[in-house]
Parts: C-alpha cells; structure tokens; sequence
C-alpha cells in the first residue's frame, strides 16, 4: 500500500517569507508527526496529533511554527518569517495509533532558506 | 540523564564481521522499543521492533534489558549494504511521541 507522503520534496525560499509543508499519512494511521532533521544531527521532535485528541506541540521550537490536521487525513506544517535556521529536512511520520506504536515515515521536506 | 542516548560511533567494521549497538534509556516506564535505519539523506526505516524475550531477524538480533534499561542491536556476518546509521527510538510517558536517540554510524568496508 501506500506509504507516507510528503511535498513538496524540496523547497528554497527567501529568509521572511512563510513556508507551508503538507503531509499525507498512511491511510488509517491515526497518529501522525512532525520532526526537523538539521545536516548530520538526529531527529528533532516538533509536534503529534492523535486521532481527536489535543495536539502535542511541545517540540515546536517558536511561535513561527504551527501545524494543523484535518481528522486523521493531511497535516500542514508552517513556518512563518522563515529564518536561515529553519533550513533542514522535516520529516513526517504516522503510526496506527499512539505513541507506543511503531512510526513509518515519509521522504521528507528539504527546506532551503536563503 | 538524558532520554535516550546511543553512541554516535563511527564503527568501522570489515565485511563479515560482528558489531552490537547498545542504546540506553532513562524513564523505566518504557514499553516499546524499536531500532530503526537511515541510510544518508534518507528517511528513517523500520528495521524492528525490540520484545521482551528479545528477537531475531536474520541477521539482526534486538535484545532489551529493563534492569539496566537498555536495547541492543547485534548484526552477524556485516554487509557493504548495512553502512548506515542506526536510530533507536523509545516511548516515553504514555500518549506521547517515540523519543528517537541521535544515532550511531556504522561503516562496513570491504
């Protein structure tokens, strides 16, 4: 089947401007999640949905980032006034259920900022 | 303490040789485990969940030590193909997202 999917696969943009990144998870997988992955460092955790429940924006580092998803289908990820530090891969991932479930993940966003 | 810890490495193996990973977590809550692989700008991949009794699959074998609260990662007879970076990932209080270490790198040469 299907797995995660992510677009685009790769964006450049202009230090400023706002970013949207967009995440389809496996279907049926309720749980979905968003991590950044800076050049040869580990993943960074960002944010969880799951199912109805609030989501878990720990991780999001600023109030420039936000993410929204709709029932259990696509999540958006934005960033607002991009800085250079923001450049980075941001990973998704889903899983059939919470967090104790194994995650499988999509390709990743390759975030540019000039 | 932090979460979950893994020595970056790099492990410098030959071909056929046998390497183990440990990888160490803090909250003795912990119930699921997993060792995952990413092979360099790429995503991480499930390479296999860690039980209780430990488990095997073909040439990789997960154990789990809950007194010591670590995970391992044993590979026998090493490939060119297995050069990769090893991700172990941890849940952490219940509902919330796997807690993944920052990975050790291995290189197989031949």
């Amino acid at each position: 089947g299907a797995g995660v999917s992510q677009s685009p696969s790769n964006k450049v943009t202009e230090k400023g401007k706002d970013v949207e990144l967009r995440c389809d998870p496996i279907s049926g997988h309720t749980a979905l999640y968003w991590y950044r992955q800076r050049l040869g460092q580990g993943l960074e955790f960002l944010i969880y949905f799951q199912g109805n429940s609030a989501p878990d924006k720990s991780g999001l580092p600023s109030d420039r980032f936000s993410a929204e998803r709709t029932g259990e289908s696509v999540s958006t990820l934005t960033i607002q006034r991009t800085q250079q530090e923001d450049s980075a891969v941001y990973l998704c991932a889903s899983s059939s259920a919470g967090g104790a479930y194994e995650q499988y993940f999509g390709p990743g966003t390759r975030l540019t900022v000039t | 303490r932090k979460e979950v810890e893994q020595d970056p490495g790099p492990f410098n193996v030959p071909e056929g040789a046998t390497v183990a990973f440990n990888c160490t977590y803090s909250n003795s809550a912990s119930q699921s485990f997993f060792w995952y692989r990413q092979d360099c700008r790429k995503e991480p991949k499930l390479l296999m969940s860690v039980y209780s009794s430990g488990n095997e699959d073909g040439r990789f074998t997960a154990q789990l030590n809950r007194a010591s609260q670590y995970i391992s990662l044993l590979i026998r007879d090493s490939k060119l193909s297995d050069s990769a970076t090893y991700l172990c990932a941890v849940n952490g209080q219940a509902g919330t997202a796997l807690i993944f270490g920052k990975g050790t790198t291995l290189s197989v040469s031949s």
